[in-house]
């Protein structure tokens, strides 16, 4: 089955900095493309950012570019997403979710999010 | 940035009947070279992650049930529930992945009425 599981959220002060994780199972992790992808309390879905599966290529929103960093583990089955610079408009449900296998674009299976709230 | 418009955004239907929901993108997402569409579907249901229904504006992913068809080309895309079932109250949303910043629609609200 399977399983992304996210963790690190919580909350943080402005400027601040969190470092996402999430930790994969049920399918093998170098594989397969990643993303993040953010829901602000109450609001739509945006797109974070994507890397592939070899972490040659990697996106980011225009929101988030030069202050969040994507990465990923093999050995650790993990995807990760290093945030600085907080601002109080990145307060949201953080998914990761598998790139699909047809096209790492698309994503076919999301964790449970996990929340990030920036605040003073 | 390719901006995506769902409409409407929300709509109440009986069980059993029809839901129709509209996705415009702001240009074509068609890559002729490959005739695909690069539209996906999502289904969202209350304190849950998305659920991803179609890709490739039609193509009905594994396991959802064949109640959801997508439809359309170009910049004018269609999702359509056949039969509401009330396991189907949720937000829906379409997203385009023709180019990056891959953007959403705003969501639409399907209610049973």
């Amino acid at each position: 089955e399977v399983q992304l599981v996210e963790s690190g959220g919580g909350l943080v002060q402005p400027g601040g900095s969190l470092r996402l994780s999430c930790a994969v199972s049920g399918f093998t992790f170098s594989r397969y493309d990643m993303n993040w992808v953010r829901q602000a309390p109450g609001k739509g879905l945006e797109w974070v950012s994507y890397i592939s599966r070899s972490s040659g290529t990697m996106y980011y929103a225009d929101s988030v570019k030069g202050r969040f960093t994507i990465s990923r583990d093999t050995a650790e089955n993990s995807l990760y997403l290093q945030m600085n610079s907080l601002r109080a408009e990145d307060t949201a449900v953080y998914y990761c979710g598998r790139g699909h296998p047809d096209y790492g674009h698309i994503v076919d299976y999301w964790g449970q999010g996990t929340l990030v709230t920036v605040s003073s | 940035d390719i901006v995506m418009t769902q409409s409407p955004d929300s709509l109440a239907v009986s069980l059993g009947e029809r839901a129709t929901i509209s996705c415009k993108s702001s240009q074509s997402l068609l890559y002729t070279s490959n005739n695909k569409n690069y539209l996906a579907w999502y289904q969202q249901k209350p304190g849950q992650p998305p659920k991803l229904l179609i890709y490739w504006a039609s193509t009905r992913e594994s396991g959802v049930p064949d109640r959801f068809s997508g439809s359309g080309s170009w910049a004018d895309f269609t999702l359509t529930i056949s039969s509401l079932q009330a396991e189907d109250a949720a937000v829906y949303y379409c997203q385009q992945y023709y180019i990056t910043p891959w953007t959403f629609g705003q969501g639409t609200k399907v209610e049973i009425k």
